[in-house]
């Protein structure tokens, strides 16, 4: 199983962030599954976005929510994230993962650097 | 500030056992057994070493342990190697928003 996220890699202060997470080697259609975004701060920790299962029922962070939206294609096997008024402090390292119903996240993508353009 | 508190750093000799901290509150740790914790190397994505609080993926070392008392979960990594020096995470459950949190993580340093 591997997660790919892609997207741009600078952003226009107040715009949307756009990003697809393309699932291979499984179906993310399975109901074991919830494909989860997660995002790391420079030099900090790690910050839980929100998930989507494959039905579209979506839980958002609830620091994040006003700005968040998830979706998901399962034609395609890809699910998305928008993240509106983006601002410097959304730059971010952004991670697409898997999670189960451990409530654990085993599988993630390769990371995806976000910046605001000057 | 992150909502589960971790060590900033701990440190030990190749062969030591170290055990790095993660204290939450009754909202997450000290309510739900869904606590992981993750191992991160620099420029690399981070990787699930533990979930459920104890219970260890395929493929990762028996050397890497956890347990939970209270609002405090640990990790214990045993018979220290120099592959270990990483940043590690943990992460919980919280039922309140039905979201989950991380802490700051802690720079392990295998000296």
């Amino acid at each position: 199983v591997q997660l790919q996220e892609s997207g741009p890699g600078l952003v226009t202060p107040s715009q949307t962030l756009s990003l697809t997470c393309t699932v291979s080697g499984d179906s993310i259609s399975s109901g074991d599954y919830y494909w989860t975004w997660i995002r790391q701060l420079p030099g900090k920790g790690l910050e839980w976005i929100g998930y989507i299962f494959y039905t579209g029922t979506t839980y958002y962070s609830p620091s994040l929510k006003s700005r968040i939206t998830l979706s998901i294609d399962t034609s395609t096997h890809q699910f998305s994230l928008d993240l509106s008024a983006f601002t410097a402090a959304d730059t971010a390292i952004y991670y697409c993962a898997r999670g189960s119903v451990t409530a654990a996240f085993d599988i993630w993508g390769q990371g995806t650097l976000v910046t605001v353009s000057s | 500030q992150s909502a589960l508190t971790q060590p900033a750093s701990v440190s030990g000799s190749p062969g030591q056992s170290i055990t790095i901290s993660c204290t939450g509150t009754s909202s997450n740790v000290g309510s739900y057994n869904f606590v992981s914790w993750y191992q991160q190397h620099p420029g690399n994505a981070p990787k699930l070493m533990i979930y459920e609080v104890t219970k260890r993926p395929s493929g990762v070392s028996s050397r890497f342990s956890g347990s939970k008392s209270g609002k405090t979960a640990s990790l214990t990594i045993s018979g220290l190697q120099a592959e270990d020096e990483a940043y590690y995470y943990c992460c919980s459950f919280e039922g309140r928003g039905t979201s989950w949190v991380f802490g700051g993580g802690t720079k392990l340093t295998v000296l």
